[in-house]
């Protein structure tokens, strides 16, 4: 059981090119999402999917796409990376439960600089 | 959405309990008062979680007061290897599924 795993953990990207950060969970967790932290600060929510197929956006999705066509696999993509969007990426996931307060899992994190 | 309120940063004696408080007035009935911990950079790490009884669990206790409105996180015995960020959340629900939001949280440095 490897709980949350993303990659890559670095990355380093020039201004206007593209690139996914993948995020995986192996514990059947219906709930994903992700989320970016800049220096100094808490977490914010970029993306969030309940769902295979179902995604929405959270409180700072500009620049950033996701797709959710496994319950597995989350993945991030940059569509064309501005230095505004170095930061720390951390993905998480948790059961589909709204009843209960479900713990939810995080990644190690992927660091991005854009140059 | 309920927000949370805590102090920017505590000391701690290594060996001493940590008592981290936190502010959570307009908390509604049915959300949850979360606690994570984030150590250098490293994914936040789940703590503890309750909704209006004390709980506790290997890592801490969670005492929340009657009316709700703040809450407490307690290390018993804290070591150095607690010295990290503490986030107090209050679980927000949607319609589509459940997100956290993060403030500030606390720096709680464990000192020797």
């Amino acid at each position: 059981n490897a709980g949350v795993t993303q990659t890559p953990k670095f990355q380093v990207l020039k201004t206007g090119q593209s690139m996914t950060l993948q995020c995986a969970q192996d514990m059947n967790h219906e709930y994903m999402s992700w989320y970016r932290q800049d220096p100094g600060m808490g977490l914010r929510l970029i993306h969030y999917s309940v769902g295979a197929g179902i995604t929405d956006q959270g409180e700072v999705p500009n620049g950033y796409n996701v797709s959710r066509s496994t319950t597995e696999d989350f993945p991030l993509r940059l569509l064309s990376a501005a230095p505004s969007q170095t930061s720390v990426y951390f993905c998480a996931s948790s059961m589909g439960d709204r009843i209960s307060g479900n713990t939810i899992y995080f990644g190690e994190g992927s660091w991005l600089t854009v140059v | 959405d309920a927000k949370t309120t805590q102090p920017t940063s505590m000391d701690c004696a290594e060996g001493r309990a940590a008592n981290l408080p936190c502010n959570h007035s307009t908390i509604s009935g049915n959300e949850y008062v979360y606690w994570y911990r984030q150590i250098h950079s490293q994914g936040p790490q789940y703590i503890i979680h309750g909704l209006k009884n004390n709980e506790t669990n290997e890592m801490a206790s969670l005492i929340i007061t009657e009316d709700r409105k703040s809450s407490t996180l307690i290390l018993p015995h804290a070591t150095l290897r607690d010295t990290a960020v503490y986030y107090c959340i209050v679980r927000v629900y949607n319609n589509a599924g459940n997100m956290l939001t993060f403030g500030g949280g606390t720096r709680l440095m464990v000192k020797p």
